[in-house]
């Protein structure tokens, strides 16, 4: 069962326009999202987060929008470079729960000049 | 600053062989985690460690186990090796404290295990 769903493997967008990525979750003790960028033969690396009290969190070009009652949320990257292509995925966590996170299975993100 | 390392980088092993992951976390995180990540699909989690004590347990094999030692490495030991072993395996680390969880973890560059 999966609990984070990124339902699109893939986007492409044109340099300078907005990329916006979603990721669904079905478990409502999830109270910390995040998303982490991962570039071929490397790690994921964190991006930004945002917890379940707040439906907005901005970092630069980067903001993550939750809305809780709809089990949704979506990083937002504005202007999009070139750079920023690579595979981004979201993650959850549940208090008590170790601070394990709980992968989507990502989705690659193009960024044409 | 320093990362999370892991090695080997690539590992190629025949079924029914063992293999030995080793990851060293970022210095003073007390928390490691072990992921696998199959081609095409997302990270899943295996097991995790607080303080050298196992804290967590996820979808690993029975064939598959795990330490963290003294000195806060640990090492992942997978013995008779299948085919569906072949993965990107992933250590990250942390540190437990008030508002951690907001900054995730720290990810290693990963092993590639190919089990041939």
């Amino acid at each position: 069962d999966q609990q984070v769903k990124q339902n699109s493997p893939s986007l492409s967008v044109q340099e300078g326009r907005i990329s916006i990525l979603n990721c669904d979750y079905t478990n409502s003790m999830f109270d910390y999202f995040l998303w982490y960028k991962k570039y071929p033969a490397e790690g994921p690396t964190f991006l930004i987060s945002i917890s379940s009290i707040k439906d907005k969190n901005e970092d630069g070009r980067f903001t993550v929008f939750l809305n809780k009652s709809a089990k949704h949320l979506s990083l937002h990257i504005v202007p999009s470079q070139p750079g920023d292509s690579a595979v981004y995925f979201c993650a959850a966590s549940a208090y008590g729960a170790n601070s394990k996170l709980t992968f989507g299975k990502g989705i690659t993100l193009s960024v044409r000049p | 600053a320093a990362g999370v390392i892991q090695s080997p980088r690539h590992l190629i092993k025949e079924k029914r062989e063992t293999a030995t992951l080793k990851c060293y976390p970022i210095p003073r995180h007390d928390t490691v985690y072990w992921y696998q990540q199959g081609p095409g699909q997302d990270p899943q989690f295996l097991i995790s460690f607080y303080e050298k004590m196992q804290s967590d347990k996820g979808s690993i094999p029975d064939r598959f186990s795990a330490q963290q030692f003294s000195d806060y490495h640990s090492e992942l030991n997978m013995s008779s090796l299948e085919l569906g072993d072949s993965a990107l395996y992933f250590c990250a680390s942390s540190r437990s404290e008030t508002g951690q969880r907001l900054y995730g973890y720290t990810f290693g560059s990963g092993t590639r295990l190919t089990v041939v």
